[in-house]
């Protein structure tokens, strides 16, 4: 089956700077990867994904770069805010269920 | 519009009883999936319903966890015998289709003393 993995496990940045998180996966018929947020007490919450047929996507201050060949994807935090902190995950799937990274926690400080 | 929902939003039980967990997916959703997320841990699939197609069941980690999803909508997770290491949250998500983005409720914390 799917394994990924995801790299920090823990992120600390001052306000302002840019956050990056890196994930692998090991199953190439995964096409779809999504990044998650979760803040302390809630469900996690979709914020930027990507499919297999497009190397970067953009929203805002949010980024989502594909590498297939390398089987790596990561996500882009450009000028952070404390409101950015919270765990991030990172996913994949081949259509169906997502297999899901052991979460970055990241940390911005004012 | 409504997003998912699940009740209760926590649950203490004896270990040994019986609990069943419920789940609300975003209307005209067709996909319906069980998360299981362990204390600092990342989410771990348990099963996956898609429109009127038998059930993905390969996450289940025991014969003690079941769940249906009746008339297409409301899904419920039932956990027989519980036992302490059931004791995790358990997130419910739905998506318009399968391949679809997931969209994750707010969870139910299953305390199991």
């Amino acid at each position: 089956g799917e394994n990924v993995e995801q790299h920090p496990s823990t992120l600390s940045v001052q306000e302002g700077d840019s956050a990056v998180i890196k994930c692998t996966y090991s199953d190439s018929a995964s096409n779809y990867f999504p990044w998650y947020k979760q803040e302390l007490g809630k469900g996690p919450q979709l914020i930027i994904d990507i499919r297999s047929n497009v190397g970067e996507k953009k929203d805002q201050r949010i980024a989502v770069t594909l590498n297939k060949t390398a089987k790596h994807f990561s996500l882009h935090i450009t000028e952070t805010q404390p409101e950015d902190s919270a765990v991030y995950f990172c996913a994949a799937s081949n259509g169906r269920a997502l297999t899901f990274g052991s979460g970055t926690r990241l940390q911005v400080q004012p | 519009g409504a997003g998912v929902s699940q009740s209760p939003s926590n649950k203490v039980t004896e270990k040994g009883k019986d609990v069943e967990l419920r789940c609300d997916p975003i209307s005209g959703h067709t996909a319906l999936y069980w998360y299981r997320q362990s204390l600092g841990q990342g989410l771990e699939f348990l099963i996956y319903f898609q429109g009127n197609s038998a059930p993905d069941k390969s996450g289940l980690p025991s014969d003690r966890f079941s769940a249906e999803r009746t008339g297409g909508s409301v899904s419920t997770l039932t956990i027989q015998r519980t036992q302490q290491e059931d004791s995790a949250v358990y997130l419910c998500a739905s998506s318009f289709g399968q391949g679809g983005e997931q969209y994750f409720g707010p969870g139910t914390r299953l305390t199991v003393t």
